[in-house]
């Protein structure tokens, strides 16, 4: 069965670095999100993507993070200049475009350490 | 704004029992999409059910299955016959149609052997 992949695992940055997380949606699917969990807390809301531009962004998504997808197949999340409050669990889904109940398929996360 | 509250941060049940995790939202939407989704410990959050709000009908999937109650705004999952491979946190999510999920704070199920 298909899956959302993200690479890499685990990601260890020092602050004010910059981090490219991969994900590798579903091929044949046309709408892709990030989230965020820091832990011990809810899963967050980050942006939405859909035919080559961002539909949706929440609050955290300020003008440190921006998304892309450079090649058709790769969908990746950059944070410029990281800060110790960007640890978190990074999770990318995306989902066909119609169909399915609007069911997202998540990945497996990045999990992203800035000291 | 779309709010939803898992209100059981922890919970047990034994092997073979009947568990419901409960789950509310607040919203002024009339069409939208609730989901419960699994993460095990290896943190790949699976989906287990969804409900359409238009539905009034509960929405089942072999043991697992929901009482949604769209006036009250109340979504619960009930795992009958819970397995070991149960063990895992539960994310309530809503979404309105097409848009970014909402996910609560999750309540972490332990299946006793």
């Amino acid at each position: 069965e298909p899956e959302v992949t993200q690479t890499p695992s685990h990601q260890v940055t020092q602050m004010g670095q910059e981090v490219i997380l991969r994900c590798v949606p579903i091929s044949n699917h046309l709408y892709f999100y990030w989230y965020r969990q820091i832990l011990g807390q809810k899963v967050e809301f980050l942006v939405s993507f859909y035919n080559n531009e961002i539909s949706e962004k929440s609050e955290i998504f300020d003008d440190q993070f921006s998304v892309e997808r450079p090649d058709g197949s790769n969908f990746t999340l950059k944070i410029r200049s990281t800060k110790l409050e960007d640890s978190a669990m990074y999770f990318c889904a995306s989902r066909p475009k119609t169909g399915d109940g609007y069911e997202q398929y998540f990945g497996p996360g990045t999990r992203l350490t800035v000291t | 704004a779309q709010t939803v509250t898992q209100s059981q941060p922890e919970m047990s049940v034994q092997e073979a029992e009947t568990v419901t995790l409960s789950c509310t939202y607040d919203t002024s939407e009339s069409n939208y999409y609730l989901f419960w989704y699994k993460q095990p410990p290896s943190r790949q959050m699976i989906l287990v059910i969804r409900q359409e709000a238009y539905k009034q009908q509960n929405a089942t999937e072999n043991r697992f299955s929901v009482n949604f109650q769209k006036a009250a705004k109340s979504f619960s999952l009930k795992i009958s016959d819970s397995q070991l491979g149960d063990t895992a946190m539960y994310f309530c999510a809503f979404m309105r149609l097409g848009n970014q999920f909402y996910f609560g704070t999750g309540t972490s199920l332990t299946v006793i052997p």
